[in-house]
């Protein structure tokens, strides 16, 4: 059966540097997302992405975070100089369509661990 | 804004009981609403997607309804067993892309 998969499964990093977190969508969708969820709290929506650009976005989704799509199979979030409140895990989903049809498939997650 | 709540928060019952999971959300202009299966520190598995001109639907020991004029959905779980335990999350999705996660249900089973 087709999944989302993650990598990598955790990560450990130093307040301030940058990490890049990668995600293989299922290859026939077409919507990708992150969602990140700190310890004991709900999931949150970060990010949508489509046709090659962003579609919406939270406000927790600033100028610290950026995603990429950058071969056409692989979708990247990328967290600039970290903090220790962006210790979370991060969850990648993709969709083939959205709204009434679109049903999200979740990838594993990464631990983020900020230290 | 739409706010999804879930109760109860926690629930332990014995193996083979019949149970129900309550979920809430506060704007019932939805197009969707997806139950999802969360095991400690793991992903989250789909179960089931009710789309807004469904009243429900049905996998295995599982049945999920959807009333959008009161805002609600309810997950029933037949004959549950210890490996059901886990916590089970609902999400809406509105005319946007996002989902709103409800708080979740922590279901323990026991033998």
């Amino acid at each position: 059966e087709p999944e989302v998969t993650q990598t990598p499964s955790h990560q450990v990093t130093q307040m301030g540097q940058e990490v890049i977190l990668r995600c293989v969508p299922i290859s026939n969708h077409l919507y990708f997302y992150w969602y990140r969820q700190i310890l004991g709290q709900k999931v949150e929506f970060l990010v949508s992405f489509y046709n090659n650009e962003i579609s919406e976005k939270s406000e927790i989704f600033d100028d610290q975070f950026s995603v990429e799509r950058p071969d056409g199979s692989n979708f990247t979030l990328k967290i600039r100089s970290t903090k220790l409140e962006d210790s979370a895990m991060y969850f990648c989903a993709s969709s083939a369509g959205t709204g009434d049809t679109g049903e999200l498939f979740f990838g594993e997650g990464s631990r983020l661990t900020v230290l | 804004k739409q706010e999804v709540t879930q109760i109860p928060a926690a629930l332990s019952v014995p193996e083979g009981e019949n149970l129900v999971l309550n979920c809430s959300f506060t704007d019932s202009a939805i197009y969707n609403l997806q139950w999802f299966r969360q095991d400690p520190g793991k992903g989250l598995t789909s179960l089931l997607l009710i789309q807004s001109s469904q009243r429900e639907q049905t996998s295995g020991r599982l049945n999920a309804s959807l009333d959008k004029s009161s805002g609600r959905s309810t997950l029933y779980i037949a004959a549950s067993q210890p490996g059901d335990s886990a916590t089970y999350l609902c999400a809406v999705i509105r005319d946007t892309d996002k989902l709103i996660f409800g708080t979740g249900t922590r279901l323990q089973v026991f033998p």
